[in-house]
């Protein structure tokens, strides 16, 4: 059974960065068509998908956070990363990592989750 | 960008009722379409993918339908665990949410 786990600080003065790291357990991160993905949510507000790594390093980000992203993968510690730069308080919310799962003929979902890391960007 | 649209945003139903909610997007998705159930403060759980496909553990009174722009996610007999927020999710061009549905007890 595979299992996610967000870790990080969960207080980030407005202006500097977000870092937040998924451990993955129950199966290797770099084995499998999976791309390794982060997904936040405000307060009482949707689902917002952040981006995602493939286990070759490839990455794809949401366009209108493309510019303070970066997510990267350490195959070696089964883990991935979320940097997020110049946050606001706009960016509190929970944060969620997960497994984005699918094949050529089978479209992509989100089929394991982390249980999300409350981040809150206050000075 | 793929806009996902969801409707009704809230609904009120009773155990035993029968629920629909529609998911529309801005352009043809085919069937890359899929629907999540989410809990307060728990993460969303998958429920059907590829449009009508029920993932695996998911009761059978969940279904899903549709193909290009239009999706709807049906319930046919609400149990009082079913009373939660549903999401679409496209996986056509990246990805994307729909806004919700909070499924209410009425």
């Amino acid at each position: 059974q595979v299992q996610l786990q967000e870790s990080g600080p969960r207080l980030v003065k407005p202006s500097q960065t977000l870092s937040l790291t998924c451990t993955v357990s129950g199966g290797s991160i770099a084995s499998g068509s999976y791309y390794w993905s982060w997904i936040r949510q405000p307060a009482g507000k949707g689902l917002e998908w952040i981006g995602r790594i493939y286990t070759s390093g490839t990455t794809d980000y949401n366009p209108s956070l493309k510019s303070r992203v970066t997510i990267s993968v350490d195959t070696s510690k089964n883990q991935f990363s979320l940097k997020l730069s110049s946050v606001t308080a706009a960016d509190t919310a929970v944060y969620y990592c997960s497994r984005f799962s699918g094949a050529v003929t089978v479209p992509f979902y989100f089929d394991y989750w982390g249980q999300g890391t409350l981040v809150t960007v206050s000075s | 960008d793929i806009q996902m649209t969801q409707s009704p945003s809230s609904l009120s139903a009773s155990v035993g009722d029968r629920v629909t909610i529609t998911c529309r997007a801005s352009q043809s998705i085919s069937t890359y379409l899929n629907w999540y159930q989410q809990k307060p403060g728990k993460a969303p759980q998958l429920l059907i993918y590829a449009a009508s496909s029920l993932h695996s553990g998911v009761p059978s009174r969940f279904s899903g339908s549709g193909s290009g722009t239009d999706f709807t996610l049906t319930i046919s007999c609400l149990q009082p665990e079913d009373f939660a927020t549903y999401y679409c999710q496209q996986s056509y061009t990246d990805t994307g949410f729909g806004q919700g549905t909070r499924l209410e007890i009425k």
